[in-house]
């Protein structure tokens, strides 16, 4: 079964400083990956999808995440944290011809002044 | 461009009474649609998930239901609510077809008294 690992609950960074989510996941087969974030009291709002046309996606906000099958790893990245970017995020995975999307625990970003 | 509303943003109802959340999409035909519930410091757990008219597909066995009545419409119930209810209820939309991500509303806060 398939399923995404996310590593740390937590990441606190200073503001300015990179950001690094980790995400993990497992599958059979070719996974469609996809990070999103999810403000205080709103849904969630999809930052990238990977889709196998390339192994560094970018999305919105100035963050990007790279695909690594040999590590089964999509981590999430943005060179300079802003204020702004205080939220949750979370990893999450579709088995390729599926529709049903599985996420991961989230991580939760602390920007600091 | 497609939107997704749900309503209400917050509401709290006493154990044992009845539950009815909706949500509707506009702009797109044939979506698949989602409920979420996200319970304090947890994830998404996926309650509900539905491809067409009627056509209702269960994850998790609860004292909910959900219903399809027309294309873009979704509704959660509850004939009697447990204090385990409570939490953050999302509805999500996803272009029918696979590998293809979510789109959320802003959610509902349920708080059981």
């Amino acid at each position: 079964a398939q399923s995404v690992t996310q590593l740390g609950s937590h990441v606190s960074v200073s503001e300015g400083a990179l950001v690094l989510l980790r995400c993990n996941y497992s599958s059979s087969v070719p996974p469609y990956l996809f990070w999103y974030v999810q403000y205080p009291n709103q849904g969630l709002q999809l930052l990238l999808k990977y889709t196998s046309a390339a192994t560094l996606v970018k999305g919105i906000n100035g963050f990007e995440a790279e695909f690594k099958k040999s590590e089964t790893s999509f981590h999430l990245t943005k060179p300079s944290a802003h204020m702004s970017d205080a939220a949750e995020y979370f990893c999450a995975v579709i088995e390729d011809g599926g529709f049903k999307t599985i996420f991961g625990a989230g991580t939760r970003l602390f920007v600091k002044a | 461009s497609q939107t997704i509303h749900q309503w209400p943003a917050t509401l709290v109802q006493p154990v044992g009474s009845p539950l009815s959340l909706e949500c509707t999409v506009e702009g797109t035909s044939n979506p698949n649609l989602y409920w979420y519930r996200q319970a304090a410091g947890r994830g998404l757990q996926l309650l509900f998930y539905s491809v067409g008219i009627g056509q209702i597909s269960s994850e998790v066995p609860q004292n909910l239901s959900a219903s399809r009545p027309q294309d873009r419409q979704f509704i959660l119930s509850s004939k009697k609510l447990l204090l385990s209810d409570s939490g953050f209820y999302l509805c999500a939309w996803s272009v029918l077809g696979a590998n293809q991500p979510q789109h959320f509303g802003d959610g509902t806060r349920l708080s059981i008294l």
